[in-house]
């Protein structure tokens, strides 16, 4: 089974500029979540999508939303861009509630550079 | 609030010896999900596993091994005989009951380096 997706890997963009980065979770998978890998402040939850709901949401601007589509896939998009932004985006899948499948599963990231 | 730590920045051991990486939580939930994810240096977050918080039975899978503590809120990751491909960053995380949201809580990780 093929695991989660990111695309694209690496990104560099300019400051005030927008962006948008594209997650599909493992077949059958219909949770997605995004989480913000920076060396300042580690791994932080943005948000969590649920049959195209969003469940949850971290500490983090209105700069930063997300959208889930019918068939799971996921994309994150930051506008308005700052330097700070810079940081690996890592999305992850799980299955529905319930039962024993409750991990997360992580594809390998997107790269953002604000420049 | 849920809280992680991860009070071992950095642990540098020789190949074949024991590491134990340690993780401290703190939660209100009565039930929750503890995780250990390995993240090598490709970045692609590994998991590794996942206790639930009402069962405190040791767990041991091939050279790793975890110790669960929940009088002491202690998830801790024995690695037996370490090897080179061992070296990476370890994450403890914990997460609110099933139904909730998915939103895991991460320590900042231990950078282990395993030397040949």
């Amino acid at each position: 089974k093929a695991g989660v997706t990111q695309t694209p890997r690496y990104l560099i963009k300019t400051r005030g500029q927008q962006v948008t980065l594209s997650c599909s979770p493992i077949s059958g998978h219909r949770s997605v979540s995004w989480y913000q890998q920076t060396p300042g402040q580690g791994l932080q939850f943005l948000f969590e999508y649920f049959s195209e709901t969003q469940r949850n949401k971290g500490n983090f601007p209105g700069r930063f939303s997300g959208r889930q589509f019918s068939n799971s896939r996921s994309e994150m998009n930051v506008s308005t861009l700052e330097l700070g932004d810079s940081a690996l985006y890592l999305c992850a899948s799980s299955l529905t509630s319930g039962g024993s499948s409750y991990e997360q599963y992580f594809g390998p990231g997107t790269r953002l550079t604000v420049t | 609030a849920q809280k992680v730590t991860q009070a071992q920045t950095e642990i540098s051991v020789v190949e074949k010896e024991d590491v134990t990486l340690d993780c401290v939580y703190e939660t209100r939930d009565t039930t929750y999900y503890l995780f250990w994810y390995k993240q090598p240096p490709s970045g692609e977050l590994v998991f590794l596993i996942r206790r639930n918080s009402f069962d405190e039975q040791n767990e041991i899978s091939g050279r790793y091994s975890w110790n669960f503590q929940k009088s002491t809120s202690s998830f801790n990751f024995t690695i037996t005989a370490s090897q080179v491909v061992d070296s990476a960053v370890y994450f403890c995380a914990l997460s609110p009951p099933p139904g909730s949201a998915r939103q895991l809580t991460f320590g900042s990780g231990t950078q282990l380096t395993v030397l040949p």
